[in-house]
């Protein structure tokens, strides 16, 4: 399964809402997807699996949605830390893929 | 608190093998209800995983890299080890030790995602 991140990139102020999407090009089964965070330098971090279940420690600012071949991922309010690297990862079919990536900057 | 730390040569031949080692703490490898495994990451292919295996001996692979691929589970010394021969310089890339869960029982589903991340090792594939 392909995953399509868009937009590829997006500025944003702290404060901000930012709306993150991953596009599957066949419906992912049982909505196993996860969304990872990823600072310069640094592993990922996951944020997300199951399309929409947070582990233990993330924030609740953190949402993830959607179904079938669309998924989104939802940051109510930007901090400071949230900026960088967001990947989702279908693992619903084998082998299991990872998106490009969204990057999110500050404006 | 769980920490993974990966360690082996920055720098590999091509044709030679690749080895790197993860030491992981704060957990037990001796689980079902988790695995161990590799991701690596590079500027040309993203984020691609390697290849999961069990404390118990198990082991499942990327089809493309399951020919050259080593990825065993050392519960007494609490490692997780990878082995990758034949490298070339598509090989090079950030190497990633997970922990590695599934929403299915069966550890041979390949339905996998990763709670834990190593801080990652660097390995360039060069003469």
């Amino acid at each position: 399964i392909v995953l399509t991140q868009s937009p590829g990139s997006l500025s944003l102020s702290p404060g901000q809402r930012a709306t993150l999407s991953c596009r599957a090009s066949e419906s992912v089964t049982g909505r196993y997807v996860a969304w990872y965070h990823q600072n310069p330098g640094q592993a990922p971090r996951l944020l997300i699996y199951g399309a929409s279940r947070r582990p233990t420690g993330v924030p609740d600012r953190f949402n993830g949605s959607g179904s079938g071949t669309d998924f989104t991922l939802t940051i109510s309010r930007l901090e400071p830390e949230d900026f960088g690297v967001f990947y989702c990862q279908q693992y619903g079919d084998s082998p299991l893929t990872f998106g490009g990536g969204t990057k999110v900057d500050m404006k | 608190q769980v920490h993974l730390q990966e360690s082996g040569p920055g720098l590999v031949t091509p044709s030679g093998t690749l080895s790197l080692t993860c030491v992981v703490s704060g957990v037990s490898l001796n689980s079902y209800d988790h695995y161990w495994g590799w991701v690596r990451q590079s500027p040309g292919n993203g984020l691609e995983w390697i290849g999961t295996a069990s404390f118990s001996g198990s082991s499942y692979y990327d089809p493309s890299l399951e020919r050259r691929l080593s990825i065993k589970v050392d519960t007494s010394r609490a490692q997780v080890s990878l082995r990758l021969g034949s490298v070339t310089a598509a090989d090079t890339a950030i190497y990633y030790c997970v922990r590695v869960l599934s929403p299915y029982s069966d550890f041979w589903s390949g339905y996998y995602f990763f709670d834990y991340w190593g801080q990652g090792a660097q390995v360039i594939v060069s003469s």
